[in-house]
C-alpha cells in the first residue's frame, strides 16, 4: 500500500494567516492526489482534486500543488470557517489511502 | 445537486453481518462509482471499496473476504455487507460517489455518515 504522511499533524493559526499543509506519498503518484476538509461530526468535503484543481464552489483562497511524491495545500488568508481537519488522499492505486489528517486550530 | 444518504442499523452484534444501503438522489447512479468509506472514532478515513454501476467491484485488500458491495440501479441505491464484525469495525460509515478521470477519481459527493457500533 502507498503510505500518505501529512505534516504537521496539528497547526495553530490566526484569521488572515497564510497556511500550508504538506502531504508526502511513499512512492510516486503522479498528480493523483486529493484534499478534503472535515469539520466535527460532518462528512469530508472535497476541496482539491488531481493535485491542483479546485472543486466547484470551493473558495479561491484554497490552492494545491505538487506532483510525484510531494504535495501541498495552501490557504491564502484563513477565514473562521476554515478551522477544521484536512486530509490528503491518493487515488493512484488501491486502497486509495488517506493521510492521518492535519487539525487546523485557532490561535 | 447529487445527494447521498446512508441507512441501516446503528448497532450490530459481534460475529454478525453489518448491512448498510446508500440512496442516491438528484442524479442517476448510472455511469458512476459508488463507494463505502469508514472512519473509526478519532481515526483517519479508510476506503472499504467501490462498485461501478455495471456491478464491477473493487475492495480494500485488508477487508477482502468479509466485504460485499452491490448495486440496484432501478432504485438508485448501492449497498454494503461486512461479515464477521468485531469491535474494530465500529466506525462512522460514509457512502460517497467516486468521480471519474476528469475528477482525478476523487470522492466528490458524500453522504452524512452513519455510526455503526459493534457490541453485544
Amino acid at each position: 500500500d502507498i503510505q500518505m504522511t501529512q505534516s504537521p499533524s496539528s497547526l495553530s493559526a490566526s484569521v488572515g494567516d497564510r497556511v500550508t499543509i504538506t502531504c508526502r506519498a511513499s512512492q510516486s503518484i503522479s498528480t493523483y492526489l486529493n484534499w478534503y476538509q472535515q469539520k466535527p461530526g460532518k462528512a469530508p468535503k472535497l476541496l482539491i482534486y488531481a493535485a491542483s484543481s479546485l472543486q466547484t464552489g470551493v473558495p479561491s483562497r484554497f490552492s494545491g500543488s505538487g506532483s510525484g511524491t510531494d504535495f501541498t495545500v495552501t490557504i491564502s488568508s484563513l477565514q473562521p470557517e476554515d478551522f477544521a481537519t484536512y486530509y490528503c488522499q491518493e487515488s493512484y492505486s488501491i486502497p486509495h489511502t488517506f493521510g492521518q489528517g492535519t487539525k487546523l486550530e485557532i490561535k | 445537486q447529487v445527494q447521498l444518504q446512508e441507512s441501516g442499523p446503528g448497532l450490530v452484534k459481534p460475529s454478525e453481518t453489518l448491512s448498510l444501503t446508500c440512496t442516491v438522489s438528484g442524479g442517476s447512479i448510472s455511469g458512476h462509482y459508488g463507494s463505502w468509506i469508514r472512519q473509526p472514532p478519532g481515526m483517519k478515513l479508510e476506503l472499504i471499496g467501490y462498485i461501478y454501476y455495471s456491478g464491477s467491484t473493487t475492495y480494500n485488500p485488508s477487508l477482502k473476504g468479509r466485504v460485499s458491495i452491490s448495486v440496484d440501479t432501478s432504485k438508485n441505491q448501492f449497498s454494503l455487507k461486512l461479515s464477521s464484525v468485531t469491535a474494530a469495525d465500529t466506525a462512522v460509515y460514509y457512502c460517497a460517489k467516486k468521480g471519474g478521470k476528469t475528477k482525478g477519481y476523487a470522492f466528490d459527493y458524500w453522504g452524512q455518515g452513519t455510526l455503526v457500533t459493534v457490541s453485544s
